[in-house]
């Protein structure tokens, strides 16, 4: 069962543009978390925000969370080339589990 | 810095063959993850587990087992491969988790294992 979705499936953007990348999700949640990964690698942290959080920061990336429309957003600001990859949100389903999305790709053209 | 090895980045087998993929971390975890990820499916939970010789199942445990026989190592087992198996398969560890409080540890993944079922 998947607990988060992300929006939109698949994103195209100049460098220097910022991207936007929006996840939803179904219960009520602990924290949310994104991820990055390149093609055909493990995936890297970016951002833990917790429910009584409405937003972070981190270099040039922002996170909002809005638990009454069960909802968060990743901005990358100023993309660059080196951005290109898929991007997911993560949330806690129950006390042990982490269950991702399907992912936003993300590509910044040169 | 923080490692988690996946022995095999990629793997060919045949149908009805065992597999092992085997998973290590250096950082006194006690949390670690296998997951599959597929096209359009994201990454999808198999087993994990808590503690040594502690098990789970996640979303999708069925023609999987695992084994956690030391803290730092969990290993997957497909024990008759099938082509629906074939996947990148992801693990990952976290740090505890405090009794009575939800996961709110950073998942450590490796680099991957790419199995193909011929």
């Amino acid at each position: 069962s998947q607990q988060g979705e992300e929006d939109p499936q698949a994103l195209s953007i100049q460098e220097g543009e910022n991207a936007t990348m929006n996840c939803s999700y179904k219960t009520s949640i602990n924290n949310l978390q994104w991820y990055r990964q390149n093609s055909g690698r493990g995936l890297v942290h970016l951002i833990l925000i917790r429910s009584n959080e409405r937003e972070k920061h981190s270099g040039r990336l922002r996170v909002t969370l809005d638990t009454s429309k069960k909802s968060s957003s990743l901005l990358i600001t100023a993309s660059r080339a080196a951005d290109t990859a898929s991007y997911f949100c993560a949330t806690d389903a129950g006390y042990d589990k982490v269950i991702f999305g399907p992912g936003t790709s993300l590509s910044v053209i040169p | 810095d923080v490692k988690v090895t996946q022995s095999s980045r990629y793997l060919v087998k045949r149908t009805g063959e065992k597999v092992f993929l085997e998973c290590v971390q250096d950082m006194d975890h006690e949390n670690m993850f296998w997951y599959r990820q597929d096209p359009g499916l994201g990454l999808r939970l198999i087993y994990f587990s808590y503690d040594v010789k502690m098990k789970e199942k996640g979303d999708i445990p069925e023609g999987y087992s695992v084994s956690r026989e030391k803290k730092e190592r969990f290993s997957l087992i497909l024990e008759s491969a099938s082509t629906n198996q074939t996947s990148m398969y992801l693990c990952a560890s976290s740090p505890p988790i405090s009794i009575g409080q939800a996961n709110t540890g950073e998942l450590f993944f490796g680099e991957g294992s790419r199995l193909t079922v011929l």
